[in-house]
């Protein structure tokens, strides 16, 4: 049974640049959430995708961007990228209403140059 | 809001002792849960336990148990007998008020040696 995958797993970017991260769920997931982990911090929420729709959102600005596809898989968009965003961005995937028991992948290292 | 602090920026071991990584947590919730991660430096993050707040016994999970004082707001991380695989990050969460995410502290650097 795949856990939860994610793709790439290194990307440098230049600033002002758009990148697109992607996540595979694990097996009989149907909720992705994202999070946005800097150097020497812990994860910090992004948004969650359920049913192909952005549930919930974090306290991040307009620019981070998702879609859940109907195989339940998702992308994370990053537009005008900044060198702030550079950090690891982490999948996790879950049941419908338990994002907070969810399986993480082992993550996108981003580094914007 | 619901916050998580863990203040041991490092923690260094020997094989085989055991050691406690502290985490305190604020939560205007009644009902919740508390997690522990581990995050080796391949980056994935990797579920360890789990207590919820009316569990009336300490989890525990082979090597790991959890410390939980709700009085004190405390829910610190046993790993007894360490390994050297056990070095890595350590992370504590707790879900956010709509439960449908975790917001994590700091976390704790742990290092273990032969």
């Amino acid at each position: 049974d795949a856990g939860v995958t994610q793709s790439p797993t290194h990307l440098i970017k230049t600033r002002g640049q758009q990148v697109t991260l992607r996540c595979s769920p694990k097996s009989g997931h149907d909720t992705v959430s994202w999070y946005q982990q800097a150097l020497g911090q812990g994860p910090q929420f992004i948004f969650q995708y359920y049913e192909e729709e952005e549930r919930q959102r974090g306290n991040f600005p307009d620019r981070f961007s998702g879609h859940q596809f109907p195989n339940y898989s998702s992308e994370l968009n990053v537009n005008a990228l900044l060198l702030g965003d550079s950090a690891l961005y982490l999948c996790a995937s879950s049941f419908p209403g338990q994002g907070a028991e969810a399986f993480f992948g082992q993550g996108t290292r981003l580094t914007v140059v | 809001a619901q916050k998580i602090t863990q203040t041991q920026p490092g923690m260094f071991v020997q094989e085989k002792e055991a050691v406690t990584l502290d985490c305190t947590y604020d939560t205007s919730d009644q009902s919740y849960g508390l997690f522990w991660y581990k995050q080796p430096s391949s980056g994935e993050m990797i579920f360890l336990i789990y207590q919820g707040s009316y569990d009336e016994q300490n989890a525990t999970e082979g090597r790991y148990s959890l410390n939980f004082q709700k009085a004190r707001k405390s829910a610190n991380l046993v790993i007894s007998a360490s390994q050297l695989g056990d070095s890595a990050m350590y992370f504590c969460a707790i879900p956010n008020q709509a439960g449908t995410a975790l917001i994590f502290g700091k976390g704790t650097t742990l290092s273990v040696s032969s």
